[in-house]
């Protein structure tokens, strides 16, 4: 088992305010992806990255994927209350179909 | 289309119980897997399966049992409950050898007192 950290643990922030997650590791991975988890529910996926160096934009979030594909982060602009739950990494390596995952972050965006 | 279905949705069992989480998938996803999610430690993976009739462990197996009779169907099994295992535990597929999303089912809360 790769060891994940994701920061900050918890963050609560105004509405508005943009904020940045990140998930680091020492392990190499082949991909990995990001999930939201709102309360009562399952994680749903939000993006998968898979090249070092990549970075997607979903409307008002921005993932990036480290070079060296060891790290991950997550920037939010703009926050809304939507935004609030608990924010997920899971990378996948080359040597098993296992998923696993970071930690957490759990955000609070108050309105 | 009903994705990951999980039951129950809440069970209480007191210490040395036994029972099994149901889990089912309609997608034909080859890979299923059991999670347990903890205050901080977001989700820990028990057991895991690649097809039916192949089972692996995950980071915390410990007091837990699988099976994969079917491509659809991944049971989870406690022999005999503890409080430790209190938890909330989620179901999970996906595709193998891809980058396809796991989809989870809604959980079950487990109370063991």
């Amino acid at each position: 088992t790769q060891l994940l950290e994701q920061s900050p643990q918890f963050l609560s922030i105004q509405e508005g305010e943009n904020l940045t997650v990140y998930c680091n590791s020492s392990s190499v991975f082949s991909s990995l992806q990001w999930y939201r988890q709102e309360p009562g529910e399952g994680p749903v996926l939000l993006v998968t990255v898979v090249t070092g160096g990549e970075v997607k934009k979903l409307k008002r979030l921005t993932f990036q994927f480290g070079d060296a594909r060891k790290d991950s982060s997550l920037h939010i602009t703009a926050a809304q209350p939507g935004d609030t739950g608990l924010y997920l990494c899971a990378p996948k390596t080359n040597t098993g179909n296992q998923f696993y995952f970071g930690t957490g972050t759990s955000l609070t965006v108050i309105p | 289309n009903a994705g990951v279905t999980q039951t129950p949705k809440f069970q209480v069992l007191k210490t040395g119980q036994s029972m099994t989480l149901q889990c089912a998938q309609d997608m034909n996803h080859e890979y299923m897997s059991w999670y347990r999610q903890d205050p901080g430690m977001g989700l820990r993976l028990i057991h895991y399966s690649v097809g039916a009739g192949i089972t692996d462990q995950g980071e915390v197996p410990n007091g837990y049992n699988v099976s994969r009779s079917t491509t659809e169907d991944f049971p989870l099994r406690l022999l005999s409950a503890a409080p430790s295992q209190t938890s909330v535990y989620f179901c999970a597929s996906t595709f193998t050898g891809t980058n396809s999303p796991l989809h989870f089912g809604n959980g079950t809360r487990l109370t063991v007192t």
